[in-house]
């Protein structure tokens, strides 16, 4: 069975700090991962996704990821927030690309 | 012009109703799905459809029904509304060939009252 578990449900960093958004995965085989942004009364984007090439993925609006297969973990970081990235991300696993399982998502605050 | 669009967009709506939510999406997709926003809860999976001739059900289907209309349609139906179905509604595509990924609607937020 696949799931995903986001650790802090909300998160508040300075503009200039660092971002690190958890994310932890179960899955039987090797999955695939995404994190996906949500923008206040809008559907989500996708920021990257891993898919099994290289460990370090980098999205949009520079974010990026890494997966450590030893950790089940893939955790989404930014060196430097901006006001911009105030936002709802979700996390996301899926196997084969069939179904896709999303953890219950972190609120980001960016203080000024 | 949006490739996911979901109409309505916003919808009130009584206990015991009978509610039809859209989707329509021009990306030519084969693979749609139904999903429900709930705060704390993340997107929980209602329905998906891999085809025209395929519904399957997902992780909480109880009290919903779809209907595939065309490839490009995919409609989900509260046949007796509860308060309990309060919540933002998406709809999302995917093409099944190379690495998917999903494409999201801007969402339908209903409230049963």
């Amino acid at each position: 069975a696949q799931s995903v578990t986001q650790l802090g449900s909300h998160v508040s960093v300075s503009e200039g700090a660092l971002v690190l958004l958890r994310c932890n995965y179960s899955s039987s085989v090797p999955p695939y991962l995404f994190w996906y942004v949500q923008y206040p009364n809008q559907g989500l984007q996708l920021l990257l996704k891993y898919t099994s090439a290289a460990t370090l993925v980098k999205g949009i609006n520079g974010f990026e990821a890494e997966f450590k297969k030893s950790e089940t973990s893939f955790h989404l970081t930014k060196p430097s927030a901006h006001m911009s990235d105030a936002a709802e991300y979700f996390c996301a696993v899926s196997e084969a690309g069939n179904q896709f399982y999303f953890g219950t998502g972190t609120s980001l605050t960016v203080i000024p | 012009d949006a490739d996911v669009t979901q109409t309505p967009r916003n919808r009130i709506t009584k206990t015991g109703k009978r509610i039809m939510l859209e989707c329509s999406q021009t990306k030519g997709h084969d693979r749609m799905y139904w999903y429900r926003q709930d705060p704390g809860l993340g997107l929980r999976l209602i329905y998906y459809s891999f085809d025209v001739k395929d519904i399957n059900k997902g992780e909480i289907s109880d009290g919903y029904s779809v209907s595939r209309q065309a490839q490009a349609k995919f409609s989900l139906s509260l046949e007796s509304a509860i308060p309990n179905q309060t919540a933002l509604y998406f709809c999302a595509t995917s093409d099944s060939a190379g690495i998917v990924k999903q494409y999201f609607g801007p969402g339908t937020r209903l409230t049963v009252l």
